[in-house]
């Protein structure tokens, strides 16, 4: 079946320093790509479309300049956090829609904790 | 705007035992519906999902849900739930037009011997 893979699957940084996540579609291509966070115990929160070619789309709330995502190719998304505070240590998971079935793939997700 | 609500934060129930995990919606467009699993530090897995067709979907690892549009829900259900089991349970439905997936607060189902 398809996958997603993350990189890395876990990161420790001190604050004020950038993550750099990236997130692969490895057997198909995807135009589109979406970043979640998810905090200790709660449910996903949608952050961001990633879309090939163009710009992402951010949902109310999230801090465009903050949370930088590139998608490069069809199969590859970087998210970047710069800056990173404390407060920024979550879940980051990302997933890719495939057209097969209304299919997402999610990612193994990415643990990020600034110290 | 579609959102999703998850009755309960926690289900305790012993093995072999029957379990349904509640799921209620809302939406003023035709959605697709999704029950997903995440296991301790993982990312999610798709157990079902319901597009179209038959309300009556069934799943992976003996899972199924039913899809009520009157009562806008889709719970899921096993009728003799393992250890193995144990794990947290996200409902999302996403609309017709998008892929965005909009995700449940979650139900954590604890099995116990």
């Amino acid at each position: 079946g398809a996958v997603v893979s993350q990189h890395p699957s876990w990161v420790i940084c001190k604050s004020g320093t950038s993550v750099k996540i990236e997130c692969r579609s490895l057997d198909f291509q995807a135009t589109t790509m979406f970043w979640y966070r998810q905090f200790p115990k709660q449910s996903l929160m949608l952050m961001a479309t990633s879309n090939e070619g163009s710009k992402a789309t951010y949902e109310q709330g999230v801090e465009k300049d903050k949370f930088l995502i590139n998608h490069a190719s069809l199969t590859l998304s970087t998210l970047t956090v710069t800056s990173a505070h404390p407060e920024d240590s979550s879940f980051y998971i990302c997933s890719a829609p495939t057209r097969i079935q209304e299919t997402q793939y999610f990612g193994p997700g990415t643990r990020l904790l600034v110290l | 705007a579609q959102s999703v609500t998850q009755l309960d934060s926690q289900v305790p129930v012993f093995e072999e035992a029957p379990v349904e995990l509640r799921c209620n919606y809302s939406s003023s467009v035709s959605v697709y519906l999704f029950w997903y699993v995440q296991y301790p530090n993982q990312g999610l897995q798709l157990l079902l999902k319901y597009l179209s067709g038959s309300t009556l979907v069934k799943g992976i690892n003996g899972f199924e849900a039913e899809f009520n549009k009157s009562q806008t829900s889709f719970h899921l259900r096993k009728p003799s739930v393992h250890i193995s089991d144990t794990a947290e349970y996200f409902c999302a439905v996403s609309d017709r037009n998008t892929d965005k997936l909009i995700f449940g607060t979650g139900t954590r189902l604890q099995v116990f011997p």
